[in-house]
C-alpha cells in the first residue's frame, strides 16, 4: 500500500500571511496514464470533507484561487497564498493512483497563531 | 447540484450488523463508482470501500474484507454498505462519496458500535 505522509501535523498560522503544507508519497504516484492522482482535501470544523484540489494542481470547482497545488513523483506541495478565517480546520492529502486501496495522509490541523 | 444524502447509522452491539444507505441525486448515478470513506471519532479519513458503475467491481480496505459489503442500485440511484460482525474499531462517521477521486460527499452518518 502507498503510505502518505505530512508535514507539519499542527500549523499554527496568521491571518493574512501564506501557509504551506507538504504531502510525500512511499511511492511514485504517476499512473501508466500519465496522469498524478494526487488531491487535497480541506475538512473545517464539524463538516464533511470538501476537495479543493485534484491531480496535482486543478482545483476543483469553487475553490478560491488562494489555493494551489503543486509537485511531482513523491513530493507535493498545497499552498495558501493568504490565509482566511474560513480556511480554518484539517487538510489531508489523498492518492488514487495505486488503488486499491485510496490512502490518506494523516492530516494537517490548520489553526490560528 | 449533485447531492449524497447517507442515512441507517446508530448504535449496535459487537458483533451485529447495520446496513447504510446513499441516495444520489444531481447526475447520472450509473455513470459513476462510488466509495464509503469513514472517520473515526478525533481521527483521520479511511477509505473503507469502492464499486463500479455497474456493481460488478467491488474493492475493500484489508480490515472489513469479507465483513463489510458494497452495492449499488442504479435505478433507485442508491449506494448501500452492509456491515457485519462489527467490531468497536468500526465506530466511525461513514461518507459516501462519488468516484475514487472523492469529489462530492455526503453528510455522513454515526455508526457506534458499543455495548
Amino acid at each position: 500500500d502507498v503510505v502518505m505522509t505530512q508535514s507539519p501535523l499542527s500549523l499554527p498560522v496568521t491571518l493574512g500571511q501564506p501557509a504551506s503544507i507538504s504531502c510525500t508519497s512511499s511511492q511514485s504516484l504517476v499512473h501508466s496514464d500519465g496522469n498524478t492522482y494526487l488531491n487535497w482535501f480541506q475538512q473545517r470544523p464539524g463538516q464533511s470533507p470538501r476537495r479543493l484540489i485534484y491531480q496535482v494542481s486543478n482545483r476543483d470547482s469553487g475553490v478560491p484561487d488562494r489555493f494551489s497545488g503543486s509537485g511531482s513523483g513523491t513530493v507535493f506541495t498545497l499552498k495558501i497564498s493568504r490565509v482566511e478565517a474560513e480556511d480554518l480546520g484539517v487538510y489531508y492529502c489523498m492518492q488514487n493512483t495505486h488503488w486499491p486501496p485510496v490512502t490518506f495522509g494523516p492530516g494537517t490541523k490548520v489553526d490560528i497563531k | 447540484d449533485v447531492q449524497l444524502v447517507e442515512s441507517g447509522g446508530g448504535l449496535v452491539q459487537p458483533g451485529g450488523s447495520l446496513r447504510l444507505s446513499c441516495e444520489a441525486s444531481g447526475f447520472t448515478f450509473s455513470n459513476y463508482y462510488m466509495s464509503w470513506v469513514r472517520q473515526a471519532p478525533g481521527k483521520g479519513l479511511e477509505w473503507v470501500a469502492s464499486i463500479n458503475q455497474d456493481g460488478s467491481e467491488k474493492y475493500y480496505v484489508d480490515s472489513v474484507e469479507g465483513r463489510f459489503t458494497i452495492s449499488r442500485d442504479n435505478a433507485k440511484n442508491s449506494l448501500y454498505l452492509q456491515m457485519n460482525s462489527l467490531r468497536a474499531e468500526d465506530t466511525a462517521v461513514y461518507y459516501c462519496a462519488r468516484r475514487t477521486g472523492l469529489n462530492y460527499w455526503g453528510q455522513g452518518t454515526l455508526v457506534t458500535v458499543s455495548s
